[in-house]
């Protein structure tokens, strides 16, 4: 069993509908949660970094962590067609030397 | 300016030939990173320098080899190329939190 399950897709949603993606993770010691953007033939870009349980905000992006249940989830509103990309969570233990533990990715068709 | 770069883009190569891949930080982030993503988009790490100093070596054939001549620069060379090695490296840096990544170096072994 990989430390990090992420359902690959591919989701295909209409402009302006809600996403939600979604990871479930096994180590216990994961301490921070990120989501990450990847376009095609581009690198993974951060879109959302966060340390406990809970929800955090930023514009369009929520970002939920539920470490009882060992899930976390983004969320996108009003999805637009520049959001189509791979979706990437990772996490990390804070005495790892930073290293992070991606997920397959989930990729995302947003269509106008 | 490109916070993260790494050179080339693109390598297409023949097995048994010897490469190397640079990466470059302007972000005066002290840890570097290397991170191969398989033919199924799947990161995973290989290496990673804090200040010059090797702090995680996953386990990757001794056919790579990192060196980081300084804190902004961790390079990559990969002796004895195989087909199997075929994916996308990206170099990446961070101070600890949230990384930024290169854009990646395609390698193709043929």
């Amino acid at each position: 069993q990989k430390e990090v399950e992420q359902d690959p897709g591919p989701l295909s949603v209409p402009e302006g509908a809600i996403v939600s993606l979604n990871c479930t993770y096994s180590n216990s010691a994961f301490q921070y949660f990120m989501w990450y953007r990847q376009y095609s033939r581009k690198g993974p870009e951060l879109l959302m970094y966060t340390y406990s349980s809970g929800n955090k905000e930023d514009g369009r992006f929520t970002a939920q962590v539920d470490k009882s249940s060992k899930y976390i989830s983004l969320f996108i509103r009003d999805s637009q067609p520049s959001d189509s990309a791979t979706y990437l969570c990772a996490m990390m233990v804070s005495n790892s030397g930073y290293a992070l533990n991606f997920g397959k990715g989930t990729s995302l068709l947003v269509t106008p | 300016d490109t916070a993260v770069s790494q050179t080339p883009k693109y390598l297409v190569t023949q097995m048994g030939n010897d490469k190397s891949i640079k990466c470059e930080q302007n972000l005066g982030h002290d840890t570097m990173y290397w991170y191969k993503q398989d033919s199924k988009k799947f990161l995973k790490i290989m290496f990673s320098y804090n200040n010059k100093e090797l702090i995680i070596n996953e386990t990757v054939p001794n056919r790579f080899s990192p060196k980081s001549p300084d804190k902004a620069h961790l390079n990559l060379h990969i002796n004895s190329l195989e087909l199997g090695d075929s994916a996308v490296y990206f170099c990446a840096s961070s101070t600890g939190r949230g990384y930024t990544f290169g854009s990646g170096t395609r390698l193709t072994v043929v």
